[in-house]
């Protein structure tokens, strides 16, 4: 199974619509990344959240970190065509040296209507 | 600053054929990864690399294989090509191993005839 699911897996909304976007670990969270892809692009950072209860903005982008959880959320507030794309998050994993990778959820793809 | 640079963007191939990728971190940073996206298994860490040498290692045959040179700059390379192989190759990259943002290139698109 994934080690990082996110939900849902896709979203179509009405431009002005809220949304909120969840990533659960089956494992200790230590950091969480959001990063947006456009099809076929390549990834682009939004947010890292490093300690529990943390939450940070950007525009109209907010993600929250609840280590207890164990889970990431992602909220966009008066969605745009301009928010639509693939929102995936990551987490780090430590391995031993202190050589982080990142593993992935499978991503949401969000369509925003006009 | 120029961002992650990989090269080519594109590259068709045919089964049993190999593959060189290159990519150029931002100026600075001297950790590279390299990753695999599929609409079946999503993103799959290959491997990481600081200062020429492989760090972490991702559940990917011996045919996937990379390296980085001392300017950082790094390639990977895929042997005996697969009709599964086909996938888009991202390259990232962050100023060290730990508790740094991973920047990634646009990717390169394989696909393997």
């Amino acid at each position: 199974s994934q080690e990082l699911e996110q939900s849902p897996q896709s979203l179509i909304v009405q431009e002005g619509k809220n949304l909120t976007i969840n990533c659960t670990s089956s494992k200790t969270l230590y950091g969480l990344y959001w990063y947006k892809q456009k099809y076929g692009e390549g990834l682009i950072f939004l947010m890292m959240l490093q300690k529990g209860g943390e939450e940070k903005s950007h525009e109209k982008i907010t993600a929250k970190l609840d280590e207890k959880k164990q889970q990431s959320s992602l909220h966009i507030t008066a969605s745009q065509p301009s928010h639509a794309g693939i929102y995936l998050c990551g987490a780090a994993r430590s391995r031993q040296g202190g050589s982080e990778k990142l593993v992935f959820g499978k991503g949401t793809k969000l369509t925003v209507n006009p | 600053k120029a961002g992650v640079t990989q090269t080519p963007r594109y590259l068709i191939k045919t089964r049993g054929q190999q593959v060189t990728l290159s990519c150029s971190p931002i100026s600075g940073h001297r950790s590279v990864s390299w990753y695999q996206q599929t609409p079946g298994q999503g993103l799959q860490f290959l491997f990481e690399y600081f200062s020429e040498t492989q760090r972490n290692k991702g559940n990917f045959p011996g045919r996937f294989s990379g390296r980085q040179f001392s300017n950082s700059r790094s390639e990977m390379n895929v042997s005996t090509l697969e009709l599964g192989d086909s996938a888009l190759y991202l390259c990232a990259s962050s100023l060290s191993v730990a508790k740094n943002i991973q920047y990634f290139g646009a990717g390169t698109r394989l696909s393997v005839l």
